[in-house]
């Protein structure tokens, strides 16, 4: 069975701090990972993903994550947190070697203060 | 080009009662897919279908939960009769492929069972 676990519940940083937020996960064959960001009385956005390749991937609104095989991790990343960041994220994770569904966590709130 | 669409975007019915909610998927999507997110919890997969076909039900919770698909393009989950349980946002997503390919959401419904 696939998993993904989000460890924190909340982030809090600065405004202009880099920011990060945690992501690991369990499948058995190649993992398709992707993090969703959803803004307060919206639906999920996509942000990005790693399907094969370069294990830096870069999205929208200037996060980035990497994809870390043998600490099957995929944490999300921004050099420069911004309030409107603020918002709820959620990693998921499909098994990319035959027919899955998307796996997701429990989501991370991430707070940036002025 | 208009997004996925999820009516309505709350709703409170009593314990017995039966809701009916619908999606209207981004033109040309061949997938959709229902999730289900309870307070403060995992949004969980309910079911995928491929154009009207359902593809994977796995994640449906129960016989009281019925999806359906006519002719490829909207789609309705019926919840009868709805229990307490039930309550949680009901979000609808949409993509033209599956493995690889990212799901744009709808803003979801509010379910509130009282």
């Amino acid at each position: 069975a696939q998993s993904v676990a989000q460890p924190e519940d909340q982030v809090n940083v600065a405004e202009g701090n880099p920011l990060t937020v945690k992501c690991t996960y369990s499948v058995s064959g190649n993992p398709y990972l992707f993090w969703y960001v959803q803004y307060p009385n919206r639906g999920l956005q996509f942000l990005l993903k790693y399907i094969t390749g370069d294990n830096l991937v870069k999205g929208s609104y200037g996060f980035e994550a990497e994809f870390n095989k043998s600490q099957t991790s995929f944490h999300l990343k921004k050099p420069s947190a911004l309030v409107s960041d603020s918002a709820l994220y959620f990693c998921a994770v499909r098994d990319g070697s035959g027919y899955s569904t998307l796996t997701f966590g429990k989501g991370t709130m991430l707070l940036v203060s002025p | 080009e208009a997004g996925v669409t999820q009516f309505p975007s709350h709703s409170v019915i009593e314990k017995g009662q039966t809701v009916t909610l619908r999606c209207d998927p981004i033109s040309g999507h061949d997938n959709l897919y229902w999730y289900r997110r309870v307070m403060g919890k995992e949004i969980k997969f309910l079911l995928h279908f491929v154009k009207e076909s359902k593809q994977d039900e796995s994640g449906m919770p129960n016989n009281r939960f019925l999806a359906e698909r006519t002719g490829g393009t909207y789609s309705t989950l019926k919840v009868q009769p709805a229990e307490l349980e039930d309550s949680g946002v009901y979000f609808c997503a949409s993509s033209q492929g599956h493995r690889g390919t990212e799901a744009f959401f709808g803003q979801g419904t509010r379910l509130t069972v009282v």
